[in-house]
């Protein structure tokens, strides 16, 4: 089956420092999976951030990066420099096949010090 | 345009007890998906549909999760007889699986149940 590991459970940074949340995963699927970072801000619902479906692509938004590197089979999500206002959950998650079901890793707390 | 919308939105329960989640779906999205996400873990599939069919149920413990969509839109999951793992937040979400390149989901706000 498909997993996705998140080694960091929790990760405090001060505002305008950079930020990389780790992101690992496998499939035993034939074709490269599509890959997606979900955030959960404080009190609302899980959203997407960014998504890349292409191997070798970068996804970007809000300020956040991401490059799906099939080598690696890596996933990393990256900021230069974060605000108080990036404090939330984020989840690395991939789909195997268009419109299946998303395999999610289990999140990574930020925690952005003013 | 309206978003996934759930209720109730908490739950709690004694062990035994049944409770029922109720999802509406994205207007037009065919496709409906439940994950059970544990506290401090991820979203865990259960089970997902695309229009009133089951397209993979593997991950529902089937002796006491039930879940149905009958006519393609609205979906209710059920669990029967709780038990203190079943504590977590229920999620639906929602996607369109044509046109477009991926199929994002949207999800809902969840349903946070615990069992006493």
């Amino acid at each position: 089956g498909d997993s996705v590991t998140q080694t960091e459970g929790q990760v405090t940074v001060s505002e305008s420092k950079s930020l990389i949340i780790n992101c690992t995963y496998s499939t035993t699927s034939i074709a490269y999976p599509n890959l997606f970072w979900y955030v959960r801000y404080p009190g609302e619902g899980l959203q997407l951030l960014l998504k890349v479906i292409t191997a070798g692509q970068k996804g970007s938004s809000r300020g956040f990066e991401a490059t799906y590197n099939k080598e690696t089979t890596s996933f990393h999500l990256q900021k230069a420099s974060v605000q108080e206002s990036d404090s939330a959950v984020y989840y690395c998650a991939l789909a195997s096949g268009f419109a299946s079901a998303l395999t999610f890793g289990s999140g990574t707390k930020v925690i952005v010090l003013p | 345009e309206a978003g996934v919308t759930q209720s109730p939105r908490y739950a709690v329960l004694q062990e035994g007890q049944a409770v029922s989640f109720w999802c509406d779906p994205i207007s037009g999205h065919d496709t409906l998906y439940w994950y059970q996400q544990p506290r401090d873990q991820g979203p865990q599939l259960l089970v997902y549909f695309r229009d009133e069919a089951v397209i993979d149920n593997s991950q529902l413990p089937s002796d006491r999760f039930s879940a149905v969509r009958p006519k393609g839109t609205n979906s209710t999951l059920k669990i029967q007889s709780a038990k203190q793992g079943d504590t977590a937040t229920y999620l639906c979400a929602s996607s369109l699986s044509w046109g477009g390149n991926y199929a994002e989901q949207f999800f809902g706000p969840g349903t946070r149940l615990t069992v006493l």
